[in-house]
């Protein structure tokens, strides 16, 4: 079983749309959680950690479910510019990432 | 304030030959880290430095890979002798001094690595 899941898609949305992408991880003892976002032939940055008591940063709100080992991303309002490959990603034990395969979305005009 | 950069861009390289991917983290992290991402599959994490010394190397696959981080400043990640599975981007991330998993990892813009 792989130690982040999450649905590649592809996401096609309008702007203007709501999207929510979904992950689920393996290992109940992670320490941190975050969604990165990825374009084209670009490096993985840094979207926003991920809290149990949820985060919102602009158009972006993410929640996590230590329970259900299940985290998530809503985006509000889709931009043109928020197409990209989102991922999921993990910590261990240790300070190493584990990535889901990612989601991708499209927002189109 | 400059990002992590990493050298080559790209390299093309015949099977059973050997590369040498370099990187520079951002001035004063200490934490250097090293991914892989193969062809239709997740980014995998494949060692952590922490300034000279190995912190973990869990993920480096086989011996034919050596990591080295001589001075705790760049590092360097030298496949000898490459195989085609060993084809895909390799990235290079950095993260700040206070040693936790929360900090952030700033990734570079990769080496592209094809094994022909």
């Amino acid at each position: 079983r792989k130690e982040v899941e999450q649905d590649p898609g592809p996401f096609n949305v309008p702007e203007g749309a709501t999207v929510a992408f979904n992950c689920t991880y393996s290992n109940s003892a992670s320490q941190s959680f975050f969604w990165y976002r990825q374009d084209c032939r670009k490096e993985p940055k840094l979207l926003m950690s991920v809290y149990s008591s949820g985060n919102e940063d602009g158009r972006f709100t993410a929640q996590l479910n230590r329970a259900s080992q299940y985290i998530s991303l809503l985006i509000r309002d889709s931009k043109l510019s928020d197409s990209a490959t989102y991922l999921c990603v993990v910590t261990g034990s240790g300070y190493a990432l584990n990535f889901g395969k990612g989601t991708s979305l499209l927002v189109t005009p | 304030e400059a990002g992590v950069t990493q050298f080559p861009s790209h390299s093309v390289i015949e099977k059973g030959q050997t590369v040498t991917l370099r990187c520079d983290p951002i001035s004063g992290h200490d934490n250097l880290y090293w991914y892989r991402r193969v062809m239709g599959k997740e980014i995998k994490f494949l060692l952590h430095f922490v300034k000279e010394s190995k912190q973990d190397e869990s993920g480096m696959p086989n011996n034919r890979f050596l990591a080295e981080r001589t001075g705790g400043t760049y590092s360097t990640l030298k496949v000898q002798p490459a195989e085609l599975e060993d084809s895909g981007v390799y990235f290079c991330a950095s993260s700040q001094t206070s040693g936790s998993s929360t900090d952030t990892q700033y990734f570079g813009p990769g080496t592209r690595l094809t094994v022909l």
